[in-house]
């Protein structure tokens, strides 16, 4: 069965710094996605990035960015220069093609003024 | 930009009782999801639908769960007879199929089972 572990809680980071948020997954596939979705207290889930396991380039957008490591199956997300307005869950989910959707249990980010 | 709309935005109903939670997916997406959030917890699968039929349904999904796409455009979940633990916050999801993989979350509907 494939399971998404977010072994942090809770992180906090100070506004302007840099943040990393850690998953690991398992999985005996080789072809699959792995995404980090935001929830804000809104409850909306909005994704913030995307990464296939067959790229080894490390995704980025703007100032989010990927650490993947496939063969360790760590797949962490690092925010950079952080705003008040990332505060909120962090979701890290994985899937396989044309299959649902499993996520972690989370990480609940403040960012500190 | 398309977005997957749901109403209710919020739902309180009594326990027994029948609820319909609705959902409109992007219009050309083809395969569409339910999931579930209990307050506090991490969101969970329900089931995924896919050229009128169900494609693949959890654990959770259990007799009391239905879902149909009744008129090429709404996508609901009814749930026959409510219980308390099924309080909590439901999206919807849809996606285009292909090789895009990204799966568009609604804003979900709470549900207040009472």
């Amino acid at each position: 069965a494939q399971t998404v572990t977010q072994s942090q809680p809770e992180m906090s980071v100070q506004e302007a710094e840099t943040v990393t948020l850690s998953c690991t997954y398992d999985t005996s596939e080789s072809d699959y996605y792995l995404f980090w979705y935001k929830q804000p207290p809104s409850r909306q889930m909005i994704l913030v990035i995307r990464q296939e396991a067959y790229k080894q380039q490390n995704a980025t957008e703007n100032r989010f960015s990927v650490n993947f490591q496939k063969a360790a199956k760590s797949f962490s997300l690092k925010i950079s220069d952080s705003q008040l307005g990332d505060a909120a869950m962090y979701f890290c989910a994985y899937r396989r093609s044309n299959n649902d959707m499993r996520f972690g249990a989370g990480t609940r980010l403040t960012v500190k003024p | 930009e398309p977005e997957v709309t749901q109403t209710p935005s919020h739902q309180v109903t009594q326990m027994g009782q029948e609820v319909i939670l609705r959902c409109v997916p992007i219009s050309n997406h083809l395969y569409f999801y339910w999931y579930r959030q209990i307050l506090g917890q991490k969101v969970e699968f329900l089931v995924s639908f896919y050229n009128n039929e169900i494609s693949e349904k959890s654990e959770i999904f259990d007799d009391q769960f239905s879902v149909e796409r009744p008129d090429g455009s709404n996508f609901t979940l009814k749930i026959r007879s409510t219980k308390l633990e099924d309080s909590a916050m439901y999206f919807c999801a849809s996606e285009e199929g292909g090789t895009n993989y990204e799966q568009y979350f609604g804003p979900g509907t709470r549900l207040t089972v009472t």
